[in-house]
């Protein structure tokens, strides 16, 4: 079955820095990976996704990079924000999973002021 | 419109006992799934339901279950509860028609079994 994973597990960047974060899935066939954003006791939220036809995409400080050949994906996010703080999450949803997804273990972002 | 809905909040269970979680999507939205989270294991998928029957199911023991009304709140339930069923349960929900659709999540319920 699909396995995804993400890198680092923890992240630490000055205020105004560029954050990475890296998944890889396993799963060649899977053709929708969003990213999900957990702030301590909420919900996740939905930052950003792409489809397997495109490359990259973007929405203000945030992008996404898909390499279907190389089957990783990346979020950039540009000048960080204390409020960007927070657990970020991969995933990949393979076929045959219906609406479900794989998550990554998550990246634990401190955006230091 | 209205986000996904959880009740209750919070629940505090004794091992043995069973539990019953709810869930009401986003209006509109006929898939609804359920996830656990744990620090340890992340966030994995338990089973998904479309239109009151069960599409999709992870690789969770079978006192997990769930269902579906026609309304499409969802209830799941886990019997002969285990310390190690402490867990934050989240639904997502989604109009579930094709496999490139976003899925929204609700607070969800965090169970702590003693």
């Amino acid at each position: 079955g699909e396995n995804v994973e993400q890198h680092p597990s923890t992240l630490s960047v000055q205020e105004g820095d560029s954050a990475v974060i890296k998944c890889t899935y396993s799963d060649s066939a899977s053709n929708y990976f969003p990213w999900y954003k957990q702030e301590l006791g909420k919900r996740p939220q939905l930052i950003i996704d792409i489809r397997s036809n495109v490359g990259e995409k973007k929405d203000q400080r945030i992008a996404v990079t898909l390499n279907k050949t190389a089957k990783h994906f990346s979020l950039h996010i540009t000048e960080t924000q204390p409020e960007d703080s927070a657990v970020y999450f991969c995933a990949a949803r393979p076929p045959g999973y219906g609406q479900n997804f794989v998550f990554g273990p998550g990246t634990r972002l401190s955006v230091l002021p | 419109k209205a986000g996904v809905t959880q009740t209750p909040r919070y629940l505090i269970k004794t091992r043995g006992q069973q539990v019953t979680l709810s869930c009401s999507p986003i209006s509109g939205h006929r898939s609804v799934s359920w996830y656990q989270q744990t620090p340890g294991q992340g966030l994995q998928f338990l089973f998904e339901y479309f239109s009151e029957t069960q599409r999709n199911k992870g690789n969770f023991p079978g006192r997990f279950s769930g269902r579906q009304f026609s309304n499409s709140r969802s209830e799941m339930n886990v019997s002969t509860l285990e310390l190690g069923d402490s867990a934050l349960y989240l639904c997502a929900s989604s109009f579930g028609g094709t496999s490139e659709e976003t899925q929204y999540f609700g607070p969800g319920t965090r169970l702590l079994v003693l």
